[in-house]
């Protein structure tokens, strides 16, 4: 059972376009972060958000969590071809200890 | 600083063979560890858990298992391992319940 929904799972855009990835459950998070990964290597973290309604910015990324903790989204303005690579939300849900699941990944390519 | 070893980096195993993979962390204490496969530019299925020695929650149920022999040490096994068993498998660690994890390099396990 996949507790974490990530969409759309693919997207290929053009050099300065905006766009947005979604992460979204039934079950209330403790905290979500996202991920982004390059082929062959680990997660790298990006971001955490905690409390609900959270709005962090990271240059060109802006990321939120939902005000009823969950959901999260991930929105890049102006993308660049170095935005390339998979983006995956994860989170640990509420009362369940460390168990940190991940969502589906969503693989973006931006073409210049 | 903390630092997680995880090897070997990559593994080709015939079908049928025991497999035995191997994850240290160094320089933190009582972390919560992770066993997740990966698919090809998927999301992160997550195998195991623990949160503390001799406490292993089993995710999916399938031909792997994994023990914590010592505070810092995660490790993956089969007794027999199907080609289905093939993946790019990542050890995780983190603190306290939301905290980040952070990553090996994750180990690429061909089964032929």
């Amino acid at each position: 059972t996949q507790l974490l929904e990530q969409s759309p799972q693919f997207l290929s855009i053009q050099e300065g376009e905006n766009l947005t990835v979604y992460c979204n459950s039934s079950s209330v998070f403790s905290s979500l972060q996202w991920y982004r990964q390059e082929p062959g290597e680990g997660p790298v973290l990006l971001v955490t958000v905690v409390t609900g309604g959270e709005v962090k910015k990271l240059k060109r990324l802006t990321f939120q969590f939902g005000d009823a903790r969950k959901d999260s989204s991930l929105h890049i303005t102006a993308a660049q071809p170095g935005d390339t690579g998979l983006y995956l939300c994860a989170g640990t849900i509420y009362n369940q200890g460390g168990k940190l699941i991940f969502g589906q990944g969503t693989e973006l390519s931006v073409k210049p | 600083s903390q630092t997680i070893h995880q090897w070997p980096a990559t593994l080709v195993q015939p079908v049928g063979s025991p497999l035995s993979l191997e994850c240290t962390v160094e320089g933190t204490s009582n972390p919560n560890l992770y066993w997740y496969r990966q698919a090809a530019g998927r999301g992160l299925q997550l195998l195991f858990y623990s949160v503390g020695i001799g406490q292993i929650s089993s995710e999916v149920p399938q031909n792997l298992s994994a023990s914590r022999p010592q505070d810092r040490q995660f490790i993956l096994s089969s007794k027999k391992l199907l080609l289905s068993d093939s993946g790019f498998y990542l050890c995780a660690w983190s603190v306290g319940e939301g905290g980040r994890a952070f990553f090996g390099q994750g180990t690429r396990l061909t089964v032929v």
